[in-house]
C-alpha cells in the first residue's frame, strides 16, 4: 500500500521559478526521502531528513518536516529544465529499510 | 560495478510464459530489495533480502512471484505463468545496510526491467 501522497501531483513552470511538492504519511516514521526520477529510469536519491529534524538543504533543494502533521514539503530553487521529472517521497515505515513511496509529483521546467 | 544493474531492460512475454529478471547489485552491499511500480504510480515492495536470507517476502503479490539471492549478490526474481496485470516496472535497488556505523538507508536503483505482458 502507498505511505505518502504527494501533493499536486503536476506541476508546470518556467526555468527560474521555484517548485514547491508536499507529501503526507500516515504512520510513525524513523526519516523521510525524496527520490527523483526521469522517464524510463530508476529513481535517484535526493535528500533525508531524520524524524528529529525539521528542515534540511541540499544545494538548490530544502526539505521540511512536520512530524505532528505528518507531512514534509520539497522545494527546488532556480528549477532548471533538467529538473524535470517525476518527485517521490518514501518514508521507512514498512521496516527492514523497505521504502514506502508517494504517487509521485510530475514536474515539468519550460525552458 | 559502478551502480545497480539490471536486464533485460525490456521484456515481452506471451501470456502464461515464465520470465526471469536479473538484478546486479552494487558491489558489497548487503541488502538488496525489489519494487514493482505500475504506471504512473510509485514503487511498491515486494521483497527483501539481506546477504543471500530472504528477509522479507511479504509483498509479493502472489505465489507466481519468487525470488533469489542464492550466493548474496545478483538476484533474480521470476514471474510464472505471466499474466497482464504483471505488466509493470520491476525495480531493484540495493544499500550498504543499515547495522554500518553512521550508514544512511539510501537506496540506490537501478533503470529497472519494464515488462510488458501481452
Amino acid at each position: 500500500s502507498q505511505q505518502g501522497e504527494e501533493d499536486p501531483q503536476a506541476l508546470s513552470i518556467q526555468e527560474g521559478e521555484n517548485a514547491t511538492m508536499n507529501c503526507s504519511y500516515k504512520t510513525s516514521i524513523n526519516n523521510l526521502q525524496w527520490y527523483r526520477q526521469n522517464s524510463g529510469r530508476g529513481l535517484v536519491h535526493l535528500i533525508l531528513i531524520r524524524s528529529n529534524e525539521r528542515e534540511k538543504h541540499s544545494g538548490r533543494l530544502r526539505v521540511t518536516l512536520d512530524t505532528s502533521k505528518k507531512s514534509s514539503s520539497l522545494l527546488i530553487t532556480a528549477s532548471r529544465a533538467a529538473d524535470t521529472a517525476s518527485y517521490f517521497c518514501a518514508t521507512d515505515a514498512g521496516g527492514n529499510n523497505r521504502l514506502a513511496f508517494g504517487k509521485g509529483n510530475q514536474v515539468v521546467v519550460i525552458p | 560495478g559502478a551502480g545497480v544493474s539490471q536486464s533485460p531492460r525490456y521484456k515481452v512475454a506471451k501470456r502464461g510464459q515464465d520470465v526471469a529478471l536479473r538484478c546486479d547489485p552494487i558491489s558489497g552491499h548487503v541488502s538488496l530489495f525489489w519494487y514493482q511500480q505500475a504506471l504512473g504510480q510509485g514503487p511498491e515492495f515486494l521483497t527483501y533480502f539481506q546477504n543471500e536470507a530472504q528477509l522479507d517476502k511479504s509483498g509479493l503479490p502472489s505465489d507466481r512471484f519468487f525470488a533469489e539471492r542464492p550466493e548474496g549478490s545478483v538476484s533474480t526474481l521470476k514471474i510464472q505463468r505471466t499474466q497482464q496485470e504483471d505488466s509493470a516496472v520491476y525495480l531493484c535497488a540495493s544499500s550498504l545496510g543499515a547495522w554500518y556505523r553512521d550508514s544512511l538507508p539510501i537506496q540506490y536503483f537501478g533503470a529497472g526491467t519494464r515488462l510488458s505482458v501481452l
